[in-house]
């Protein structure tokens, strides 16, 4: 699976979009772009996922650029709960052929 | 909204002691995953199943770990005996084999070990 880079922080005002930028330049042809989250104390939730088309779903967007190398999730309207740490992942064929394997990810402060 | 459910949420027990894990997938989910969370190693993959058959253990522990699944709607993670290394937090995942789809979690057992 292609390796991901993400910023080790960010913050944000609440009620303002959070943009989080992922790099994944090794990507391959089949691999998928997923983004996860993390609250303190509570499993790893599913936020979003695509393969070429940018995605929209009630939590959140994500835009993958046309050469696949990078993407952005991107969260409309940033509330406090939305702080947590998020994680960019890159898998072949999708997460449930296989392990998730979580990076470092970027720690989101949403401040009021 | 269907959820993953883990129990118990809390485990706190003696060194030497049977520790067993339950985990409830999403209904129609086949795909079942172990994670193990620590602050030294983050998420680690310990078992999958899928259809019930274990695919993939090898990033468990075989002398102590035992991963099953007795049917669709439960599998269990057992340790025995349980050592105060395997303080962690235990995830149980589920998703349905198919293209694409993603990984739900539970929210865990967080399992002490005296």
């Amino acid at each position: 699976d292609a390796k991901t880079t993400q910023p080790p922080s960010m913050d944000c005002a609440e009620g303002r979009a959070a943009n989080l930028p992922c790099n994944h330049s090794t990507i391959s042809g089949n691999e998928y772009v997923y983004w996860y989250r993390q609250i303190h104390s509570q499993g790893p939730q599913y936020i979003i996922h695509g393969l070429k088309n940018n995605e929209t779903n009630e939590m959140a967007s994500l835009i993958i650029t046309e050469d696949r190398k990078s993407s952005t999730l991107i969260l409309p309207h940033a509330t406090l709960r939305d702080t947590a740490v998020y994680y960019c992942i890159v898998i072949l064929g999708g997460t449930s052929y296989g392990k998730l394997t979580f990076g470092q990810g970027t720690i989101l402060t949403v401040h009021p | 909204d269907a959820r993953v459910t883990q129990t118990p949420r809390h485990k706190v027990t003696e060194m030497g002691q049977e520790v067993t894990m339950r985990c409830q997938p999403i209904l129609g989910h086949n795909t079942v995953f172990w994670y193990r969370q620590t602050m030294m190693q983050g998420l680690e993959l310990l078992a999958y199943f899928r259809n019930r058959a274990p695919l993939d253990d090898s990033g468990m522990p075989k002398d102590r770990f035992s991963a099953e699944m007795p049917d669709a709607t439960l599998a269990t993670l057992k340790i025995q005996p349980s050592e105060p290394r395997d303080s962690a937090v235990y995830f149980c995942a589920s998703a349905l084999r198919q293209g694409g789809q993603p990984q739900h979690f539970g929210d865990g057992t967080r399992l002490s070990i005296l």
